[in-house]
């Protein structure tokens, strides 16, 4: 089936550095991922929506600037969170659709402490 | 956009009886109903879905019922085990076949099994 990797699992930073996440599917062409954020005990809220080789598209109160996101190509998918803050703290989780993948597939999520 | 909305919060039964979680949505443009199982610090896990056109779906000891008219989606478990025990979610979207939109989340059941 299809597989999603998603590194790091969990990072730890200080406040005012920049964290990268990637997002990888392995065994299909991911036309559009996700980004998702999950608060401790919350639902998951989408963030973000990238097409490969498109601007994401980021919904209503997710900053653009502090949540960069790039779709280079139809497997790799990256999240930078600039400048981050306590607040910035989360669980984050990607997910990829393609033409040959069912429904959504998820990533592992990596855990984001910012200190 | 979508709005979903999942009732119980939390949901405790005793081993072997049957659970059962009901969402409803706002959108009736929607036609893909996922339900998700999260255990604590992982990815969700798809355990079943159905689409628009049909009204119930079964695999194994899961099912999952969908009233358009209405616009609500039930997910069933009979014989609950142990290990059923975690957090479930349902979703909505409206799935063009390119999987273009993320998914709206409810707000997640907390499912325990009771010895």
């Amino acid at each position: 089936g299809a597989v999603v990797s998603q590194h790091p699992s969990w990072v730890i930073c200080k406040s005012g550095t920049s964290v990268k996440i990637e997002c990888r599917s392995l065994d299909f062409q991911a036309t559009t991922m996700f980004w998702y954020r999950q608060f401790p005990k919350q639902s998951l809220m989408l963030m973000a929506t990238s097409n490969e080789g498109s601007k994401a598209t980021y919904e209503q109160g997710v900053e653009k600037d502090k949540f960069l996101i790039n779709h280079a190509s139809l497997t790799l998918s990256t999240l930078t969170v600039t400048s981050a803050h306590p607040e910035d703290s989360s669980f984050y989780i990607c997910s990829a659709t393609g033409l040959k993948a069912y429904g959504y597939t998820f990533g592992s999520g990596t855990r984001l402490t910012v200190v | 956009g979508e709005n979903v909305e999942q009732h119980p919060s939390t949901l405790s039964v005793q081993e072997g009886d049957s659970a059962v979680i009901k969402c409803t949505y706002s959108d009736s443009a929607s036609n893909y109903f996922p339900w998700y199982k999260q255990e604590l610090g992982k990815r969700p896990q798809l355990i079943i879905d159905i689409r628009s056109n049909v009204g119930e779906k079964k695999d194994q000891r899961i099912a999952v019922t969908l009233n358009k008219t209405a616009k609500h989606f039930s997910l069933h478990i009979t014989e609950t085990q142990p290990e059923d025990s975690a957090v479930y979610f349902c979703a909505a979207i409206l799935s063009s076949g390119g999987g273009a939109d993320g998914l709206t989340f409810g707000k997640g059941t907390h499912l325990i099994i009771q010895p």
